[in-house]
């Protein structure tokens, strides 16, 4: 099973500022990666998919890059509606898949 | 617009099996090259995939669960099905149908609200 690792646990912010998520594949995935969004009380949201593609909706201040075993989540500046837990998940084994453990931004 | 909704009890009792549906309006389960599974989230941790169907013919399952875990589907009530026996409080989590766009590259990109069900004597 390939396992993902994201860092940090949790991330504290303020409104404004750019942050920085980080996932670790413990075998490559290719750029099959995507992440999703879950605010408090709410189903996850996709926001990026093949590693870097936005999906349909999602503001262009969200950017992924990587590929292989590692990739990053970018918010180049946090809106009060940005305070939520990320999760990667990997795709490379789909159907089956993988998620991580989440980051939370508060 | 594609909704999906969970239905099923929030209360069992350990050993007893869970059945949750997903009804889905918006578009055809058995007419899209899309694929319909279940995710679930014990309170305050991560998600988990449960498994997944296309056209309620082919199935996948988390191998961690594949002793217990079934799913089916209904195409003429466009509905699918989580069956999960022997349940126990392990398996208290919040509980969410899904579509998945039916590729590696692409992702889950409907939930539905969710459902929480709760494993207590």
């Amino acid at each position: 099973e390939i396992v993902l690792t994201q860092s940090p646990a949790t991330l504290s912010l303020s409104p404004g500022d750019s942050a920085t998520l980080s996932c670790r594949a413990s075998q490559s995935v290719k750029t099959y990666l995507a992440w999703y969004q879950q605010r408090p009380g709410q189903a996850p949201s996709l926001l990026i998919s093949d590693a870097s593609n936005r999906a349909t909706g999602v503001p262009a201040r969200f950017s992924g890059s990587g590929s292989g075993t590692d990739f990053s989540l970018t918010i180049s500046s946090l809106e009060p509606e940005d305070f939520a837990v990320y999760y990667c998940q990997q795709r490379s084994t789909w159907p089956s898949f993988t998620f991580g453990p989440g980051t939370k931004v508060d | 617009q594609l909704q999906l909704q969970e239905s099923g009890p929030g209360l069992l009792k350990p050993s007893e099996t869970l059945s949750l549906t997903c009804t889905v309006s918006g578009v055809s389960i058995s007419s899209s090259s899309d694929y319909w599974g279940w995710m679930r989230q014990p309170p305050g941790k991560g998600l988990e995939w449960i498994g997944s169907t296309y056209n309620g013919a082919s199935t996948y399952y988390n191998s961690s669960l594949k002793n217990r875990v079934s799913i089916s589907a209904d195409p003429s009530k466009n509905q699918f099905f989580l069956t999960l026996n022997s349940v126990t409080a392990a398996d208290t989590a919040l509980y969410f149908c899904v579509r998945d766009e039916g590729i590696a590259v692409a992702g889950i990109d409907f939930w539905g609200q969710g459902i929480l069900v709760t494993v207590s004597s």
